[in-house]
């Protein structure tokens, strides 16, 4: 069964500094995306950044990169020079389609990211 | 280009009454997702449609749940006679395209509709 994990339930961190958020999952398909959705208070589900899993080299927009790891199944996101506004739950979100359907997707647990000034 | 838009934000019901909840996709998007998220949850997906076709509804509860797409006019997720545990926030999403080999696509999500059954 294909599965998302993300270990960290909370998280906290200064404004200005870099916090990594930890997913895992686990999957036979061998071309896929990886996704990480950011919900503010707003509850609005946003896209944070998107990995192809045939690139080996990491998505990066502006703040937010990714460490992907196929070998290990990992899929981290490091957030750098946090802002107050980063503050959310972020979840890390996978197709059960692999590649072929990226609208049905399973999401991990969420982990709730608190922005401190 | 308006984003997927769900009506209403917010949604009470007594116990045992219906529910209707409903979801514009983007335009030129015709795949809808439904999905819901209790409180402190990640969301769990739903049900899939495609214009007047239910695709995959392996999420959905086996009774009182019921999804439809017309070919005019927003997807409808309609919960009959809810109870207390039907209380969530449901988001809906769209895609413009499905199939096979790899699509560099995403699901865009609407601000979600939250049910409150009292």
């Amino acid at each position: 069964a294909q599965t998302v994990t993300q270990s960290q339930p909370e998280m906290s961190v200064q404004e200005a500094e870099t916090v990594t958020l930890s997913c895992t999952y686990d999957t036979s398909e061998n071309n896929y995306y990886l996704f990480w959705y950011k919900q503010p208070p707003s509850r609005q589900m946003i896209l944070v950044i998107r990995q192809e899993a045939y690139k080996q080299q990491n998505a990066t927009e502006n703040r937010f990169s990714v460490n992907f790891q196929k070998a290990a199944k990992s899929f981290s996101l490091k957030i750098s020079d946090s802002q107050l506004g980063d503050t959310a739950m972020y979840f890390c979100a996978f197709p059960t389609h692999g590649s072929g359907n990226t609208g049905k997707l399973i999401f991990g647990q969420g982990t709730t990211l608190q922005v401190k000034p | 280009n308006a984003g997927v838009m769900q009506n209403p934000r917010h949604l009470v019901r007594r116990r045992g009454q219906e529910a209707r909840l409903r979801c514009s996709p983007m335009k030129g998007h015709s795949h809808v997702y439904w999905y819901r998220q209790l409180p402190e949850e990640g969301l769990k997906f739903m049900v899939y449609l495609q214009k007047e076709n239910i695709i995959d509804e392996s999420g959905m509860p086996k009774e009182r749940f019921s999804a439809e797409f017309p070919k005019e006019g927003p997807s409808i997720l309609r919960i009959q006679q809810v109870v207390r545990g039907d209380s969530a926030a449901y988001f809906c999403a769209s895609s413009p395209v499905t199939g096979t080999g790899l699509v560099n696509t995403e699901a865009f999500f609407g601000q979600g509709t939250r049910l409150t059954v009292v």
